[in-house]
């Protein structure tokens, strides 16, 4: 079974929206990371957010916020007031349990497209 | 400003050819990891190495090794390039005691056999 669902190849928003990207996940641990990566055209993976399984809040970084619903297993990332720049590849990506060397599981990718 | 780099941004090998790519980090990050990352199939992970000469399999291993000399110098080798080994590669590294800054990635290396 897939460890990282996101069932969003692309998608399309007007510069200055709010946009959801939406990402599940599948994980018997209890104790888990959830991450999101943005992936511009130049190619190079950059960090963007993080969420710990035991974390009650939502994480927040800047426009990013992470819509975290542990029963539903997602972590969908929103963007608010979208800019041009944010047109990119997205990737949602998942650390399961405490290994000392955290592999990760990444989904395959939802491609935004940020229109003017 | 920490880095992951990748000692090529393109590559074009023939087919039959051994492949050594180098990923160097200088953040002395204990993790190191190749992927390679496909349209539609997202980043699938190649091998990994939490120490020094240590490496594990990932989910893809066959057709490639790797190589761990020095904390923060990671190869990966194709041992004899075919063409569906044609992909983006990345290499990445990460920390044990901060866990929750993931990954760093260096830029990628596009190789394409013919």
């Amino acid at each position: 079974a897939q460890k990282i669902t996101q069932t969003q190849p692309g998608m399309f928003v007007q510069e200055k929206e709010a946009v959801t990207l939406d990402c599940t996940y599948d994980t018997s641990d209890q104790s888990y990371g959830l991450f999101w990566y943005k992936q511009p055209s130049s190619g190079e993976m950059i960090f963007l957010i993080y969420q710990g399984s035991y974390d009650e809040q939502n994480a927040t970084e800047g426009r990013y916020s992470l819509n975290f619903q542990k029963a539903r297993k997602s972590a969908n990332l929103v963007i608010s007031a979208s800019q041009l720049g944010d047109s990119a590849m997205y990737f949602c990506a998942m650390r399961e349990g405490t290994d000392n060397f955290n592999k990760f599981y990444f989904g395959s990718g939802t491609k935004l497209n940020v229109k003017p | 400003d920490v880095k992951v780099t990748q000692s090529s941004r393109y590559l074009v090998k023939r087919t039959g050819e051994k492949v050594f790519l180098e990923c160097v980090q200088d953040m002395d990050h204990e993790n190191m990891f190749w992927y390679r990352q496909d349209p539609g199939l997202g980043l699938r992970l190649i091998y990994f190495s939490y120490d020094v000469k240590m490496k594990e399999k990932g989910d893809i291993p066959e057709g490639y090794s790797v190589s761990r000399e020095k904390k923060e110098r990671f190869s990966l080798i194709l041992e004899s390039a075919s063409t569906n080994q044609t992909s983006m590669y990345l290499c990445a590294s990460s920390s044990d005691s901060q866990f929750y800054l993931g990954y760093t990635f260096g830029s990628g290396t596009r190789l394409t056999v013919v």
